[in-house]
């Protein structure tokens, strides 16, 4: 099993550039979520998908978009990207149940 | 609105020591408590679960204990090696259905252990 895989690893933009960070699991989770990390402030999540079809904000959601088509997947989408923005990216997955999280390695997104 | 302090935020300790990571929480009311490692530039690794109905959990050399009404957990970490220098992160879970796996992280504390 790959476990959780993101991509791109890297990513430079330009203010207003839009892009898509990709995320895929494939160990049948229910759970997915995104969280950004930065320096002092820790992990916050963005947003989170209980199952296929159904999403829901987490605390900093705003310039963000996501959705969940299929169990595997859950893309984070920046709209308009805005310097605030640069930050590590992680997705993560769990049984809705267990709730032990695995997380991929990271996207490492600057904006110009 | 919950939240997570970990404290010390750095650690430095002689290879072979026991040592002890804490971290402390506001809301009593949580599903579940996890720690985390992570290495410099890589994604977290989850080290132990404790739910909610749970004292401590263990794997290998290390312990994670937890107190909900005090809103406390401690990682013991036995026998320190070098291996073991990372940011350890402790993570605490809401109690609402839908949001179990949302969680609320500590800003961590940084261990370095040193041969």
């Amino acid at each position: 099993n790959a476990g959780v895989t993101q991509t791109p690893k890297f990513q430079v933009l330009k203010t207003g550039q839009s892009m898509t960070l990709q995320c895929a699991q494939d160990m049948n989770h229910e759970y997915m979520s995104w969280y950004r990390q930065d320096p002092g402030m820790g992990l916050r999540l963005i947003h989170y998908s209980v199952g296929a079809g159904i999403t829901d904000q987490g605390e900093v959601p705003n310039g963000y978009n996501v959705s969940r088509s299929t169990t595997e997947d859950f893309p984070l989408r920046l709209l308009s990207a805005a310097p605030s923005q640069t930050s590590v990216y992680f997705c993560a997955s769990s049984w809705r149940n267990t709730g032990e999280l695995f997380f991929g390695e990271g996207s490492r997104l600057t904006v110009l | 609105k919950q939240e997570v302090t970990q404290i010390p935020a750095a650690l430095s300790v002689p290879e072979g020591e026991n040592l002890v990571l804490n971290c402390s929480f506001t809301d009593s009311a949580i599903y579940n408590l996890q720690w985390f490692r992570q290495d410099p530039g890589k994604g977290l690794t989850s080290l132990l679960l404790i739910q909610s109905s749970q004292r401590e959990q263990t794997s290998g050399r290390l312990n994670a204990s937890l107190d909900k009404s005090s809103g406390r957990s401690t990682l013991y970490i036995a026998a320190s090696q070098p291996g073991d220098s990372a940011t350890y992160l402790c993570a605490v879970g809401g109690n609402r259905g839908g949001s179990q796996g949302n969680l609320i992280f500590g800003k961590g504390t940084k261990l370095s252990v040193k041969p």
